[in-house]
């Protein structure tokens, strides 16, 4: 079975800076996908960012990044220069084997302090 | 933006009434999904389809069945609600199912009461 972990229920973080956001999971398929989504206070669940397992280079998505360790199982999000339209609650997933479901973890809230 | 219309967007029922929700596509994508997002589970697949009248139950499928008459739309039907339905239902679709991004319809508040 696949599993997402994000072990930060809630982060604060200063306008401008950069924040990193953590998530680990557990597969045991080679062939796997890892995505972080951004839910705004609105509700809507909007996609941010992509890695393959087999992509050799961390993705990258204007001020997202995605930080890949594949010996450590970990997909950590990266927000470079912080905006306060960044306050948001972020999701990792992974795809899994069943027509291509994802897996969420719990979130993480993010707050941007100005 | 994806072209994903979810209706109602805001539903208040009553116990044991049958309530349909309904998400429409644009994309002409192959794959569409049902989420239900709760507090501290995050989204839980419960159903999906990967085409016309082909579907399968996702891992919180019990009283929920779905239907896809057309490739544009992908129906959740609560057979008899119950409280415990009560979430947030997104519509996901993709064009394919593991290459392909999954992007969400602006999701349905139902309250059954």
């Amino acid at each position: 079975a696949q599993k997402i972990t994000q072990t930060q229920p809630g982060m604060f973080v200063q306008e401008k800076e950069a924040v990193t956001l953590d998530c680990t999971y557990d597969t045991s398929d080679q062939s796997y996908g890892l995505f972080w989504y951004k839910q705004p206070s609105s509700g809507e669940m909007i996609f941010l960012i992509y890695q393959g397992s087999y992509d050799e280079q961390n993705a990258t998505e204007g001020r997202y990044s995605l930080n890949f360790q594949k010996a450590r199982k970990s997909a950590n999000l990266v927000i470079s220069a912080s905006q306060l339209g960044d306050s948001a609650m972020y999701f990792c997933a992974i795809r899994g084997n069943q027509g291509g479901k994802l897996i969420f973890g719990q979130g993480t809230e993010l707050s941007v302090k100005p | 933006d994806a072209g994903i219309t979810q209706s109602p967007r805001h539903k208040v029922t009553e116990t044991g009434t049958p309530v349909t929700l309904r998400c429409h596509q644009t994309e002409n994508h192959r794959y569409m999904y049902w989420y239900r997002q709760d507090p501290g589970h995050g989204l839980r697949l419960i159903h999906y389809s990967y085409g016309v009248k082909d579907t399968d139950k996702g891992e919180v499928s019990d009283g929920y069945s779905v239907s896809r008459s057309k490739t544009e739309d992908f129906l959740l039907t609560l057979e008899s609600a119950t409280s415990s339905q009560t979430s947030v239902y997104f519509c996901a679709i993709s064009e394919a199912p593991y290459l392909n991004i999954q992007y969400f319809g602006a999701g349905t508040r139902l309250s059954v009461l």
